[in-house]
């Protein structure tokens, strides 16, 4: 069974340049989350998407935006980067059905950006 | 607020040693606590805990919930060089998962 899928893996911008990464989850599964990683500041949620709607929302600039496609892959956008968009962006999938045994992340390996 | 914090931030210690991970939650709506292990890139699964005091183990690894003190630990009895990497917990609502910033463990041959 294949895994969570992220792509690009590493990318590099300039400031005020636009970005999309993509995620591509597990077969079956409906759910993906993204997150943003920085050092000392673990995993921030960024929001949520189940069956193409977005569920959840953390507390991010509208700058950061999602959407979810009926094949259930997601890409996440940010528009007009900064500096400190420097992170490492991970992107989990669950199946998420509501029962707590659906609850685990299956995380994807990231895809790192760089804005200079 | 929902929150996860974990402690300690960062631990070395030294091949054999046994440590134990902390993690607290204040998460409304509670359904689960999960640890996850992430050394270079994605994290890996380690436990999901919905019950209190029943301890889940997986070989070296041992992991506990006490929803009355909203806190888990996570122990790694004999630790070994492959046991160094961040240690995450969540808190996790439906749709929600609230992360600590991760317990960094160095293990020192």
């Amino acid at each position: 069974k294949a895994g969570v899928t992220q792509t690009p893996r590493y990318l590099i911008k300039t400031r005020g340049q636009q970005v999309t990464l993509s995620c591509s989850p597990i077969s079956g599964h409906r759910s993906v989350s993204w997150y943003q990683q920085t050092p000392g500041q673990g995993l921030q949620f960024l929001f949520e998407y189940f069956s193409e709607t977005q569920r959840n929302k953390g507390n991010f600039p509208g700058r950061f935006s999602g959407r979810q496609f009926s094949n259930s892959r997601s890409e996440m956008n940010v528009s007009t980067l900064e500096l400190g968009d420097s992170a490492l962006y991970l992107c989990a999938s669950s199946l998420n059905t509501g029962g707590p045994e659906t609850g685990e992340l299956f995380f994807g390996e990231g895809s790192r950006l760089t804005v200079l | 607020e929902d929150k996860v914090v974990q402690s300690p931030l960062s631990l070395v210690v030294h091949e054999g040693d046994t440590v134990t991970l902390n993690c607290s939650y204040e998460v409304t709506n509670f359904r689960s606590l999960l640890w996850y292990k992430q050394e270079k890139k994605a994290p890996t699964f380690l436990f999901m805990l919905t019950s209190s005091g029943i301890e889940k183990k997986s070989g070296r690894l041992s992991s506990i919930l006490d929803k009355k003190e909203l806190s888990s630990i996570l122990n790694i009895t004999a630790t070994q060089t492959g046991d160094s990497a961040i240690y995450l917990c969540a808190g996790a609502q439906v749709d929600q998962f609230y992360f600590g910033t991760g317990t960094s463990l160095t293990v020192i041959p």
